[in-house]
C-alpha cells in the first residue's frame, strides 16, 4: 500500500523566498507529525496534528514557520522569508491516532537555502 | 529541562550483542520511543515503552526504568545491516503533544 509521501523531494531556494512543503499521510491515519533534521543532528519535533487541529505550535522554530492540515489529510509546512539556517531535511510522519501508535515516516524534503 | 543523552558512536562485531543506552533528565513523559535511521533514509519505528521493564521484538529489545532515568535498546545477533543511527525519544502528553529526541547513536557493525 501507499506510504507517506512528501513533495518536493528536494528544494533549493534563495534566502528570503517562501517555500511550501507538502505531506500526504497514509490513508486513514489521523495523526500527522512534522520534524526537522539538520545535517548530523537528531530529529527536532516541529508540530503535531490530530485531525485538522494542532494542540500546540510552540515547537515551530520561529513565526516564519506555519503549518496547516485540511480535510484531515494533506498537510503543508510553509516557511516564509527563508534563512540559511532553515536548510535541513523536513520529515513528515503519520500514525493511526494515538502517539504510541507506530509512526510511519515519509522520505523527507531536502531544503537548501542559498 | 528535557535533556536526552545517548552515546554518539558505538562499534560492535557481527553476531554479537550490543546495548545502546539512553539517559534522560526529565520527568512527566508518557513513554519512550526508539527509532532506527539508516544514512540518507527516514527513521523507522522500533519500539515504544510506557511501562518499566523489557519488551522484546525479535532481535531487538527495549528497556525502560523510570526510577533510574534510563532506557536501552538491545540488539542481538548483530547483522551488517544493523549499521545505522538509533534515536531515543520521549513523548510528553497533556495540553501539548511533543516528542523530544536525543541526538542519536551511530552504530557501526564490523565483520
Amino acid at each position: 500500500g501507499a506510504g507517506v509521501s512528501q513533495s518536493p523531494s528536494n528544494k533549493v531556494t534563495e534566502k528570503g523566498k517562501d517555500v511550501e512543503l507538502r505531506c500526504d499521510p497514509i490513508s486513514g491515519h489521523t495523526a500527522l507529525y512534522w520534524y526537522r533534521q539538520s545535517l548530523g543532528q537528531g530529529l527536532e519535533f516541529l508540530i503535531y496534528f490530530q485531525g485538522n487541529s494542532a494542540p500546540d505550535k510552540s515547537g515551530l522554530p520561529s513565526d516564519r514557520f506555519s503549518a496547516e492540515r485540511t480535510g484531515g489529510s494533506v498537510s503543508t509546512l510553509t516557511i516564509q522569508r527563508t534563512q540559511q539556517e532553515d536548510s535541513a531535511v523536513y520529515l513528515c510522519a503519520s500514525s493511526l491516532g494515538r502517539i504510541e501508535e507506530t509512526q510511519y515516516f515519509g522520505p523527507g524534503t531536502r531544503l537548501l537555502v542559498l | 529541562g528535557q535533556n536526552i543523552d545517548q552515546p554518539t558512536e558505538m562499534t560492535a562485531t557481527e553476531g554479537a550483542i550490543v546495548q545502546i543506552n539512553c539517559t534522560y533528565q526529565t520527568s512527566g513523559f508518557n513513554g519512550l520511543f526508539w527509532y532506527q535511521q539508516h544514512a540518507g533514509e527516514a527513521p523507522t519505528f522500533l519500539s515504544y515503552n510506557v511501562l518499566d521493564g523489557l519488551e522484546e521484538k525479535g532481535r531487538f529489545s527495549s528497556f525502560l526504568s523510570r526510577s533510574k532515568g534510563y532506557s536501552y535498546l538491545l540488539l542481538k545477533e548483530l547483522q551488517m545491516k544493523d549499521s545505522a543511527s538509533y534515536l531515543c525519544a520521549a513523548f510528553f502528553p497533556g495540553g501539548y503533544q511533543k516528542v523530544t529526541f536525543g541526538t542519536g547513536t551511530k552504530l557501526q557493525v564490523i565483520p
